[in-house]
């Protein structure tokens, strides 16, 4: 497709539910980021994959949370047994190389709601 | 981990007014862009720019990185322009850290 796009647009789960949101990067990006933004703060990286491979999930907050891109397109971030904590816009970003270096081009978010 | 500071934190601008926003960061990075945030939310890439300066119609940015700050030139502010600018440097491997943005309103 143009750009990355994301889904679904928004999310309202109950605290304890399990959610997954996907992303679909721009066709031949091989890296792809997941940040989370808070309301009134700068997007937070989560974790990187390049191609199918993981490369560092040091920003993911606790282990309820998981990512997976298992051909190297398609991610989906899951969040296990949500909290009210985990309330925020999810966003997707990826690059490829081009004659500006790797710029990132994001997605519009996942915004969730945890009650 | 590496500290990127952005100021003003707040703009309130004229229509047609000029305006300079600033990126301070910590540490040596290998990356740095700018990002205009819209009230919608989405994040639009402005600039990639780890050195140097570029222009892009009423846009330009400019980093010194040796002194380890950008700038960024908005000439004949419009109103399309409020929403909140990022800049967002790489630091180690592929992690990016985003400053707190600063947010400009652009009043006709």
């Amino acid at each position: 497709g143009a750009g990355v796009s994301q889904s679904p647009r928004y999310k309202v789960a109950k605290r304890g539910q399990d959610v997954a949101l996907r992303c679909d990067p721009i066709s031949g990006h091989v890296s792809l980021f997941w940040y989370q933004q808070a309301l009134g703060q700068g997007p937070e990286f989560l974790t990187y994959f390049q191609n199918e491979a993981q490369l560092d999930k040091s920003g993911l907050p606790s282990d309820r949370f998981f990512a997976e891109r298992p051909e190297g397109s398609v991610s989906t971030l899951k969040i296990q047994r949500t909290q009210q904590e985990d309330s925020a816009v999810y966003l997707c970003a990826s690059s490829g190389r081009d004659i500006t270096g790797e710029t990132q081009y994001f997605g519009p978010g996942t915004r969730l709601l945890v009650l | 981990g590496i500290q990127v500071e952005q100021s003003p934190p707040d703009l309130i601008l004229q229509e047609g007014a000029n305006s300079t926003l600033r990126c301070n960061f910590s540490d040596s990075v290998n990356n740095l862009q700018w990002f205009h945030q819209n009230p919608w939310g989405q994040l639009i890439n402005l600039f990639y720019i780890p050195s140097g300066t570029k222009q892009n119609g009423r846009l330009s940015a400019t980093t010194v990185a040796t002194e380890r700050y950008s700038l960024l030139y908005i000439s004949s502010s419009q109103t399309t322009d409020s929403g909140v600018y990022f800049c967002a440097v790489e630091y180690t491997g592929n992690q990016f850290y985003f400053g707190t943005g600063t947010s400009l309103t652009v009043i006709p």
